[in-house]
């Protein structure tokens, strides 16, 4: 199995443009995770989908952010409009629990 | 609030000896804690964990232990060898089920000098 799949790997924009970050889990898992990794707060789970249905958003920091999982091979994190803060490694995870989780190589942001 | 802690951010270790990996939490309900290590330009990889119903958990060279009444788990990696340089992240969560999810530390930076 590749893994985990994350894309792109790298992105920059500029404050105020739209970001879509995307991700494949590991087939056959049925919990897909959203992390987002800075310096200061660590890891935080932004968001994590069960069966494709969100189940715990509380860790998006605010309605810029959104998150959809169409179906069980590919979740989208977007960030519309983006701002220099959200600069972060945002990490896509899958499992088939919430405890042993797979994370994708991330995806580096950068709002200038 | 942090609800898990690992207030030091950084530790070096000369190789072959015992590396100690502390964190601290403060919600007595949780329940089950694991370790994740992070590479560089990696994502987190799950290492080791342990259930509130044991205080030891070993496997190789990794060791984890849980004091409960102190709300207190480390990581003892022995022998400490140049690749175990990483990024170590303590995380916790209340059970195991559909509602449960995790909560990560900030995560410790192990250097593992030759």
């Amino acid at each position: 199995d590749a893994g985990v799949i994350q894309s792109p790997r790298h992105e920059v924009t500029e404050m105020g443009q739209e970001v879509t970050l995307r991700c494949k889990p590991i087939s056959g898992h049925d919990y897909l995770f959203w992390y987002r990794q800075t310096m200061m707060r660590g890891l935080e789970l932004l968001i994590y989908f069960n069966n494709n249905v969100p189940i715990d958003d509380s860790g998006m920091p605010e309605d810029r952010f959104s998150a959809k999982m169409p179906n069980a091979s590919f979740s989208t994190l977007k960030i519309q409009p983006s701002e220099p803060r959200d600069s972060a490694v945002y990490f896509c995870a899958s499992g088939h629990n919430t405890d042993t989780q797979y994370f994708g190589p991330g995806t580096r942001l950068t709002v200038l | 609030d942090q609800q898990v802690k690992q207030n030091s951010p950084s530790l070096s270790v000369q190789e072959g000896r015992i590396s100690i990996l502390n964190c601290d939490y403060t919600n007595s309900m949780f329940d089950y804690f694991l370790w994740y290590k992070k590479y560089p330009a990696e994502g987190p990889t799950f290492l080791i964990s342990i259930s509130s119903i044991k205080d030891k958990n070993e496997d190789g060279r990794f060791t984890v232990f849980l004091n409960k009444s102190a709300k207190h788990l480390s990581l003892h990696i022995v022998p400490s060898q140049p690749g175990d340089s990483a990024v170590y992240f303590c995380a916790a969560s209340l059970g195991t089920g559909a509602n449960s999810k995790l909560t990560f530390g900030k995560g410790i930076t192990l250097s593992v000098r030759p």
